[in-house]
C-alpha cells in the first residue's frame, strides 16, 4: 500500500503571498490531519478533516485553512504569509475505525518564507 | 502550557544496551498514547501505541510502559541498534478529539557502535 504523499516537498515564498499544500492519504483512510513543525514549538496540530468536514481545529489564526475532497485528498492553504510560517508542514492519515488515533505521516512540505 | 513533556532533549546509549525514553503528561483525559520515530527530512514513523486500559505493550524490541497514576510513560528499546538513532516523539490523544495528537518536543537518541 502506498504511504501518505505530500506535494510539493519544498516551497519558497515571500511575505504576503499565499500557498497551497496538498496531501494524498493512504488508500482507505478517511481522516486527514495537518501539523506544523518548527524548532521552537515542535509538532503542533492545525486541523483534522473527516469525510470532507473539519472536525477539529488547533490554535492557529484564520490565515490557515484547509479542505478535504470526496476522495479524501486534502489541501491546506496559508494566506498572507509571515516569516514565522516557515516550517515543515506534515499531513497524517488515519483509518479511525475506532476512537484511537494511529496516524501515519507523509514526508512533509518544507515551506520557507522570505 | 505543555500537556506532553519529554524532559530529556537527548540520550546516548551504547549498541546492545537498553534505551529508555521518558514522557510525562498532564491531561487526565488522554487515553491513548503513541511513540513515533523521526529521521531528518522525513515524516514521523509510527512505532508503538498503548491504550490507557493497559500498562504495557510490546512489539519486538520495543516496549511501552504506562503509569497512569504518575501520568508517565516510557519507551524501552532492547537491544539498541545504531539504526535506532533518531528523534523519538511521544504523543497523546483523548477520545473525542479525533485526529488531534498532542506531541512532546522529542528526545534525540544516539546509539553508538
Amino acid at each position: 500500500k502506498a504511504g501518505v504523499t505530500q506535494t510539493p516537498r519544498y516551497l519558497i515564498k515571500t511575505r504576503g503571498q499565499q500557498v497551497t499544500l496538498s496531501c494524498s492519504p493512504i488508500s482507505g483512510h478517511r481522516s486527514v490531519s495537518w501539523y506544523q513543525q518548527t524548532p521552537g514549538q515542535g509538532l503542533q496540530f492545525l486541523f483534522e478533516y473527516f469525510s470532507e468536514t473539519q472536525r477539529n481545529k488547533g490554535n492557529f489564526p484564520g490565515r490557515f485553512s484547509g479542505r478535504q475532497f470526496s476522495n479524501s485528498r486534502s489541501e491546506m492553504n496559508v494566506s498572507t504569509l509571515e516569516l514565522g510560517d516557515s516550517a515543515l508542514y506534515l499531513c497524517a492519515s488515519s483509518l479511525l475505525v475506532r476512537s484511537y488515533n494511529e496516524q501515519f505521516f507523509g514526508p512533509g512540505t518544507r515551506l520557507t518564507v522570505l | 502550557d505543555q500537556q506532553v513533556k519529554q524532559n530529556s532533549p537527548s540520550l546516548s546509549v551504547q549498541e546492545g544496551r537498553i534505551s529508555i525514553l521518558n514522557c510525562d503528561y498532564t491531561n487526565s483525559m488522554f487515553d491513548y498514547f503513541l511513540w513515533y520515530k523521526k529521521y531528518p527530512a522525513e515524516g514521523p514513523t509510527f512505532l508503538i501505541s498503548i491504550s490507557s486500559i493497559k500498562d504495557k505493550n510490546e512489539d519486538g524490541r520495543f516496549t511501552v510502559f504506562l503509569n497512569k497514576s504518575a501520568k508517565h510513560l516510557s519507551l524501552h528499546i532492547v537491544p539498541s541498534q545504531p539504526g535506532d538513532s533518531a528523534v523519538y516523539f511521544c504523543a497523546a490523544s483523548a477520545t473525542g478529539s479525533q485526529g488531534n495528537l498532542i506531541f512532546g518536543k522529542g528526545t534525540k537518541l544516539s546509539v553508538k557502535p
